[in-house]
């Protein structure tokens, strides 16, 4: 167990809907980071927040949005889903937001749109 | 884009085999490597994070060395067993910090 949990497990939705993925940060690290995981792909980073801000962003589409708020914790919004957006979805923490600092892993999160 | 490449895609090795397995990176601009390990519906778990040009690091029969200079890191494993059984990643930061990950290796431990 990492210490860094996510909610939902799994979420089954339809085409165009909008879901709102839950990460809760190892106690103590600063820094929440989204990657995507779809069929056949490798993980594949989207967004870093750091203390309440964003550090970095990967290819992450405008339909998705992230935040970060005051007690750490993190929300990753999908909107106007598409089913090519079905993947595994996981956030990760660290201490603070350096290359060197280990990234502790979430369960993920499975959706699925149908 | 950085690139990170690891070789081989899968491995399939005896019980007891010892192995290893390649992470290619730029050797440019280079600031740190990660190796995780991740079994089947779990999530990746942290095994090293290496800096420095001829690191070496050990965790049980897994360790790994850095080669910052040519660009690549080494994982090996002595005497695989069953529940080594998984995906090896590596990954490595890019210039705003985003960690890039490879394909990973698969690595299955037959009994």
């Amino acid at each position: 167990d990492s210490g860094v949990t996510q909610t939902p497990k799994h979420l089954i939705t339809a085409t165009g809907q909008r879901v709102t993925l839950r990460c809760s940060p190892r106690s103590g690290d600063l820094s929440v980071y989204w990657y995507q995981q779809s069929l056949d792909q490798g993980l594949q980073f989207l967004i870093h927040y750091y203390n309440g801000e964003e550090r970095a962003k990967g290819n992450i589409l405008e339909r998705f949005s992230a935040q970060q708020f005051p007690d750490l914790h993190s929300e990753l919004n999908l909107s106007s889903l598409e089913l090519g957006d079905s993947a595994l979805y996981f956030c990760a923490s660290s201490l603070g937001g350096r290359s060197t600092d280990t990234q502790y892993f979430g369960p993920g999160t499975r959706l699925t749109v149908l | 884009i950085l690139n990170v490449e690891q070789s081989p895609q899968s491995l399939h090795v005896q019980e007891g085999d010892s192995t290893n397995f390649t992470c290619s990176f730029p050797s440019s601009n280079f600031y740190a490597l990660h190796w995780y390990r991740w079994e089947t519906a779990k999530s990746p778990e942290a095994l090293f994070v290496m800096t420095l040009n001829g690191d070496e690091k050990k965790k049980g029969r897994i360790s790994a060395t850095l080669n910052t200079k040519e660009g690549y890191s080494y994982l090996y494993i002595k005497g695989s067993q069953p529940e080594d059984s998984a995906t090896y990643l590596c990954a490595s930061p890019d210039s705003s910090y985003k960690l890039i990950f490879g394909s990973g290796t698969r690595l299955l431990v037959r009994p």
